[in-house]
This record gives C-alpha cells, structure tokens and sequence, in this order.
C-alpha cells in the first residue's frame, strides 16, 4: 500500500520553463490537495478536488494549474517557473472533507533559479 | 494575514519532561483543529485533533486544549521522547478539509 506517491523528488528549473509535478495515491480517496511550504512559512494551499473532473483554487493558485481526470490522480502543473515558486510541494488525499483523514506525501522540492 | 500563528520557531526539552506547543488564532468561524508532526524529507503525519465544541482531547502522552475565549490553542506532550523531536504544525480546517497551517515549531527533546 503506497499511499500518496509525489514524483519528482527534487527538480531544478530555470525561469520560464514549465514543468508537471505528479501525484498518485492508491487509497480510492476523493479528495486531493495541493499544498506549498516555504522556509519558515507553514503549508498554504494551491488547488483541490473533491472529485475526478471538479478541481477548485485554494489560497495561492497563481501561476499554477491542475486537472483531476481520475480518481488516483492529480497532476499540478507549472507553465512559466519563477523564482517566487521555489518552495517545497506537498500532495494530500483525503476520504471525505474531514481534515484529520489527510495523507500527505513525501514532498517535492521545487528550486528555480 | 495570518490566521494561524505558531509564534515559537523553536522549543527545546529534556527528556522525561513536559512540552507545551501553543498556536493562536484569529478566526472565530474555525471548527475544527489538528496538529501534524513532520520529520525532515517526509510529509506531515496527522497527530491529534479536537473539535471547536470541546476544550480538550486526549490521546496517549498527546493532549490538545483548545481556548476559544482566548482563541488558543496547546499541544503537551507528557512525557517527552527523543523520538518526538521534529517540526509540529498546528492547523484549522476552513470550509471542509481546506487547512490553514501555522509556521511550525521545531521541537527539540533531549537526552
């Protein structure tokens, strides 16, 4: 049993680029989050999705973008890298909308440069 | 604006001894609050929580109090571990799962 499996584990990419930050999680859960965490700051939220097809803007969606065709997957995408979007990335899944049965993943550290 | 504050970066306790993590908040509308523990290069891992109707929740050496006169929040731990040093995120789920975190507070227990 994976859990919530975040690919890549690091990446580092120039200013402009685009890339695609993966998640997969194997637990049949509806919802799924995307979280960043910059040094000394806690997690803020980018998107969610309660559902294959229905994906929402959380806290500080600019400058990203998501797409929920599955149920196991939630791909977060990043057209135009900025200095500003070095932060670590966490994906989360939950059953229902009850926080307290999040599972997160293990990070993916994002550096642009 | 930051609706959730952790305002100590840092704690460090001996061994055996008591730790207090606190969190304050702003937002009265908040019903529910979780605490998530986080070790370097994983993920956070869900600890304990307690809902906005109760004052205090207890689960193990883990007990949250919740003020919400004072709108604050405590995490102990009793007694303390080595095994409980890591990073601590307090957090309330806004609007049905959608969490605000706190900065954190890295917790340092000693032998």
């Amino acid at each position: 049993n994976a859990g919530v499996t975040q690919t890549p584990k690091f990446r580092i990419l120039k200013i402009g680029q685009s890339m695609t930050l993966q998640c997969a999680q194997d637990m049949n859960h509806n919802y799924m989050y995307w979280y960043r965490q910059d040094p000394g700051m806690g997690l803020k939220l980018i998107y969610y999705s309660v559902g294959a097809g229905i994906t929402d803007k959380g806290e500080v969606p600019n400058g990203y973008n998501v797409s929920r065709s599955t149920t196991e997957d939630f791909p977060l995408r990043l057209e135009l890298a900025a200095p500003s979007q070095t932060s670590v990335y966490f994906c989360a899944s939950s059953p229902d909308r009850e926080a307290y049965g999040y599972t997160f993943g293990s990070g993916t550290r994002l550096t642009v440069v | 604006d930051q609706q959730v504050k952790q305002n100590s970066p840092s704690l460090s306790v001996q061994e055996g001894r008591i730790s207090i993590l606190n969190c304050d908040y702003t937002n009265s509308m908040f019903d529910y609050f979780l605490w998530y523990k986080k070790y370097p290069a994983e993920g956070p891992t869900f600890l304990i929580s307690i809902s906005s109707i109760k004052d205090k929740n207890e689960d193990g050496r883990f007990t949250v109090f919740l003020n919400k006169s004072a709108k604050h929040l405590s995490l102990h731990i009793v007694p303390s571990q080595p095994g409980d040093s890591a990073v601590y995120f307090c957090a309330a789920d806004n609007q049905g799962g959608k969490l605000i975190f706190g900065q954190g507070t890295e917790l340092s227990v000693k032998p």
